[in-house]
C-alpha cells in the first residue's frame, strides 16, 4: 500500500515552461487536493475533486490546471510556469472529505528560473 | 486569513521532556486536526478532535480543545529526537461544500538529544 505517490520530487523550470506534476493514490479514496506550501503563507488549496470527472478551484487557482479522469490520479499542470509558482506542492487524498483528515503526498519542490 | 495561528513558532527542548504547542483558530469549527512535518516530507494526520470534545489522547499525544477560548493545544510527552518536525494545526471551514483545510503556520519543534 503507497499511499499518495508524487513525481518528481524537484524539479528546475525556465521560465514560460510548462509541466505536470502526477499524483496517484491505491487507497480508493473520492476526495483529492492539491496545496503549495510556501515559507510564512502556510498551505494554501489550489484545487481539488470529489470524485472521478468532477473538479473545482481553491484560493490560488491561476496558472495552474487539474483533471481527474481516474480516481486513481489527480494530475496539476503549470501551463507557464512563473517565478511565483516556485513552491512545494503537495498532493492529499482523503476517503471522506478533508474534515475528517488527509493522507499527503512526500510533495514537489518546484523552482521556476 | 488563517483560520488556525500556532504558538510559539519554534520550541527547542531536551530529549525527555514535555512538549507543548498552542492553537488559536477564529470561527467555529466541527473539529481541529493536528499534523506532523518532518524535514521535506508531507504532513501525517496525527489526531482530530471534534468541537464536542476537550481532550483526546493518542500514544504519547494529548490535545485539548477549548471553543470558548477558540484555542487547543498539543502535548508531546517524553520527546524523542524523532519528534523533530514542524507541527501544524488545522480546521475544516464550517462552511457548506468547502472542500479543505485551513492550515497555520505550525510550530517547529527541535528535540535536542
Amino acid at each position: 500500500n503507497a499511499g499518495v505517490t508524487q513525481t518528481p520530487k524537484f524539479q528546475v523550470l525556465k521560465t514560460g515552461q510548462s509541466m505536470t506534476l502526477q499524483c496517484a493514490q491505491d487507497m480508493n479514496h473520492e476526495y483529492m487536493s492539491w496545496y503549495r506550501q510556501d515559507p510564512g503563507m502556510g498551505l494554501r488549496l489550489i484545487h481539488y475533486s470529489v470524485g472521478a470527472g468532477i473538479t473545482d478551484q481553491g484560493e490560488v487557482p491561476n496558472g495552474y490546471n487539474v483533471s481527474r479522469s481516474t480516481t486513481e490520479d489527480f494530475p496539476l499542470r503549470l501551463l507557464s510556469a512563473a517565478p511565483s509558482q516556485t513552491s512545494v506542492y503537495f498532493c492529499a487524498s482523503s476517503r471522506q472529505g478533508p474534515e475528517y483528515g488527509y493522507t499527503f503526498g512526500s510533495g514537489t519542490r518546484l523552482t521556476v528560473v | 486569513s488563517q483560520q488556525g495561528e500556532e504558538d510559539p513558532q519554534a520550541l527547542s527542548i531536551q530529549e525527555g521532556e514535555n512538549a507543548t504547542m498552542n492553537c488559536s483558530y477564529k470561527t467555529s469549527i466541527n473539529n481541529l486536526q493536528w499534523y506532523r512535518q518532518n524535514s521535506g516530507r508531507g504532513l501525517v494526520h496525527l489526531i482530530l478532535i471534534r468541537s464536542n470534545e476537550r481532550e483526546k489522547h493518542s500514544g504519547r499525544l494529548r490535545v485539548t480543545l477549548d471553543t470558548s477560548k477558540k484555542s487547543s493545544s498539543l502535548l508531546i510527552t517524553a520527546s524523542r529526537a524523532a519528534d523533530t518536525a514542524s507541527y501544524f494545526c488545522a480546521t475544516p471551514p464550517r462552511i457548506q461544500g468547502a472542500q479543505k483545510l485551513v492550515f497555520g503556520q505550525g510550530t517547529r519543534l527541535t528535540i535536542n538529544p
